[in-house]
């Protein structure tokens, strides 16, 4: 599975979008990049993936660049309940092995 | 649905006692995780599991032990426990294919 580069940390003012940048120059084209986050040390909560197009859901927007090569995961409207430290991976959809790795994500402060 | 629920939530370990962390899930899923957090970090697959039967090394499996006799539960032993494995677990499962994993609430293992 291809390795993901991510700023450290990131502040947003609350009702912004907040623009969360992954970096993952070695991606495989059959590797999809995956979001997670986590609040306040509890398990990992899904948030959104996606191949090579743009995806939406209720949550968030996940851009990705035509090379593939880095994406952005967009919170429209950040809350204050959007602080959380949140994880870009990328892996193999369809593969038997089926192991993801995490790195030490992005902890995004949402302010008042 | 209970989803994934792992057992116990705390533990307090003396140096070299021996214990097992429970994983269940009621999903059907066949891939089962388990990670730990050391604090202000991302998280570290120990083990990981295709299906019944089958486990396999992750990144730092030294000094633990697993088995998935049956689809729905995922064992993680600690045959002789030292300080380095305080830590946070955590174990997730998801289903084959382009799938998000599903994670639980977290084991706070502490060794004395």
């Amino acid at each position: 599975d291809a390795k993901t580069t991510q700023p450290t940390s990131m502040d947003c003012a609350e009702g912004r979008a907040a623009n969360l940048p992954c970096n993952h120059s070695t991606i495989s084209g059959n590797e999809y990049v995956y979001w997670y986050r986590q609040i306040h040390s509890q398990g990992p909560q899904y948030i959104i993936h996606g191949l090579k197009n743009n995806e939406t859901n209720e949550m968030a927007s996940l851009i990705i660049t035509e090379d593939r090569k880095s994406s952005t995961l967009i919170l429209p409207h950040a809350t204050l309940r959007d602080t959380a430290v949140y994880y870009c991976i990328v892996r193999v959809g369809n593969t038997n092995a089926g192991k993801s790795t995490f790195g030490d994500g992005t902890t995004l402060t949402v302010k008042p | 649905n209970a989803g994934v629920t792992q057992t116990p939530k705390f533990r307090v370990l003396k140096t070299g006692q021996s214990m097992t962390l429970l994983c269940a899930q009621d999903m059907n899923h066949e891939y089962m995780y388990w990670y730990r957090q050391d604090p202000g970090m991302g998280l570290r697959l120990i083990h990981y599991s295709v299906g019944e039967g089958t486990t396999a090394k992750g990144e730092v499996p030294d000094g633990y032990n697993v088995s998935r006799l049956k689809k729905q539960n995922f064992l993680l032993g600690l045959e002789s426990a030292a300080p380095s494995q305080t830590s946070v677990y955590f174990c997730a499962s998801r289903e084959q294919g382009d799938t998000e994993a599903f994670f639980g609430q977290g084991t706070r293992l502490t060794v004395v």
